[in-house]
């Protein structure tokens, strides 16, 4: 079965740094593209950015553009957020997604979410 | 972008009703919308996607109608596990948008 899980959040000074990961499995993870999503707490969803399966196309919301970069390792089924000079308005749950194979944008499985705390 | 806007926000309801949630595109997605469902503490889960389409495994009793700016999730005879939030999402356009959300609780 699909599994996504996501690690590495936790509490950081604004201007720090955190690199999230997403751990895959049950699916050919290098034919799919994938997305994060963030949610603030108690707040709704907010799509993040996206990857295409090979790596090569990486799109982002305005509000990361520059701070925040895509990347995957296929060889390990593994997708990464490298996070840069957080925010306070960067205080979130952040999700992995998986890109549906029917049509781009259409999130189909959800890890569990790994939360990102920027306070100082 | 695209602004979705849901409605209402919140709305109560008892075990066995029938809840109706609406969603307005603030452009033409076509029929590219997808509805969620966010239980309290989980990640979103895929019900809806080509705003009637039901994602495998989601019960019947969930149904959604509309294309062009509007568009609709209705709930058939309400469960307990149904008490969550709900979200629609356009996937017509980059960037993906998501409505606001809409609480459906106990009454």
């Amino acid at each position: 079965q699909v599994e996504l899980v996501e690690s590495g959040g936790g509490v950081v000074q604004p201007g720090r740094s955190l690199r999230l990961s997403c751990a895959t499995s049950g699916f050919a993870f290098r034919s799919y593209s994938m997305h994060w999503v963030r949610q603030a707490p108690g707040k709704g969803l907010q799509w993040v950015t996206v990857i295409s399966p090979d790596g090569t196309n990486k799109f982002y919301a305005d509000s990361v553009k520059g701070r925040f970069t895509i990347s995957r390792d296929n060889s390990k089924n593994t997708l990464y957020l490298q996070t840069d000079s957080l925010r306070l308005e960067d205080t979130a749950m952040y999700y992995c997604a998986r890109d549906s194979p029917f049509r781009g944008g259409l999130f189909d499985y959800w890890g569990q979410g790994t939360l990102v705390t920027v306070s100082s | 972008d695209i602004q979705m806007t849901q409605s209402p926000s919140t709305l109560s309801a008892s075990i066995g009703d029938r809840v109706t949630i609406t969603c307005r595109a603030s452009q033409n997605i076509n029929n590219w919308l997808a509805w969620y469902q966010q239980q309290p503490g989980k990640a979103p889960k895929l019900l809806i996607y080509k705003a009637s389409s039901l994602e495998t495994g989601v019960p019947s009793r969930f149904s959604g109608s509309g294309s062009g700016t509007d568009f609709t999730l209705t709930i058939n005879s309400l469960q307990p596990d149904d008490f969550a939030t709900y979200y629609c999402q356009q996937y017509s356009t980059y960037p993906w948008t998501f409505g606001q959300g809409a609480k459906v609780e106990i009454k």
